[in-house]
């Protein structure tokens, strides 16, 4: 069984804050690593995608990748009211469909 | 990133009747697609995968008689559900995979379902 753990939160920053979003997976073959926000009612939108172990930034979007421990990360620097949304982790293990975590719910208070 | 469209946004139709849920990339060829369903507050449910030019794969529990999947080109996937009951009221999310290079996959903005 394919999972991908998230916790629901929420998780509570001030804003100008770094929000630190976290996700585990349990298949070693997974290859690609998604991160998407969904705000209340609207589909998820792609934010970040990493795919080798290490960080790879984005603007204020920072995600962190190691396969070692099986362990993808968001962090979101200078969190706005904006960012106040669900993210959910993704994992594609191999050439397969996407397993989603249930999601993070963050929210950024003024 | 790539752009997804879904049509329509939002359809309210009666007990009995079908309903048809267009799913198109505009800006870049899809050769899976996949539809998703989501319920107020609980996470996105995998329907079914669908491939340009085969039957679709559908997930365990959903009944492939009463959402019909056609995936008919490259850009364009269709989810049809048919004899709606009000128990198929929800939020249907299509999405598609760039297979060119990342494997990325982007969603449609989805459509709301209501059935009285």
């Amino acid at each position: 069984q394919k999972e991908v753990e998230q916790n629901s939160g929420p998780l509570s920053v001030p804003e100008g804050a770094i929000a630190s979003l976290n996700c585990t997976y349990s298949d070693r073959g997974s290859q690609s690593f998604f991160w998407y926000r969904q705000y209340s009612g609207k589909s998820p939108e792609l934010i970040m995608s990493i795919y080798s172990n290490g960080d790879k930034e984005d603007g204020r979007f920072t995600a962190q990748l190691n396969k070692a421990s099986q362990y993808v990360s968001l962090l979101i620097r200078d969190s706005q009211p904006s960012d106040s949304a669900t993210y959910l982790c993704a994992v594609l293990p191999g050439y397969s469909t996407l397993t989603f975590g249930k999601g993070t719910m963050l929210l950024v208070s003024p | 990133g790539a752009v997804v469209s879904q049509h329509p946004s939002r359809v309210i139709c009666k007990s009995g009747t079908s309903v048809k849920i267009e799913c198109r990339s505009l800006d870049f060829q899809a050769t899976t697609m996949f539809w998703y369903r989501q319920f107020p507050k609980q996470s996105l449910m995998l329907m079914a995968t669908s491939n340009e030019g085969s039957k679709a794969t559908y997930e365990q529990g959903v009944e492939k008689d009463k959402f019909l999947i056609n995936h008919a080109s490259l850009t364009l996937s269709t989810l049809t559900v048919t004899s709606a009951h009000p128990e198929d009221s929800s939020f249907y999310i299509c999405s598609a995979r760039e297979t060119a290079n990342t494997y990325e996959q982007y969603f449609g903005p989805g459509t709301r379902l209501t059935v009285t």
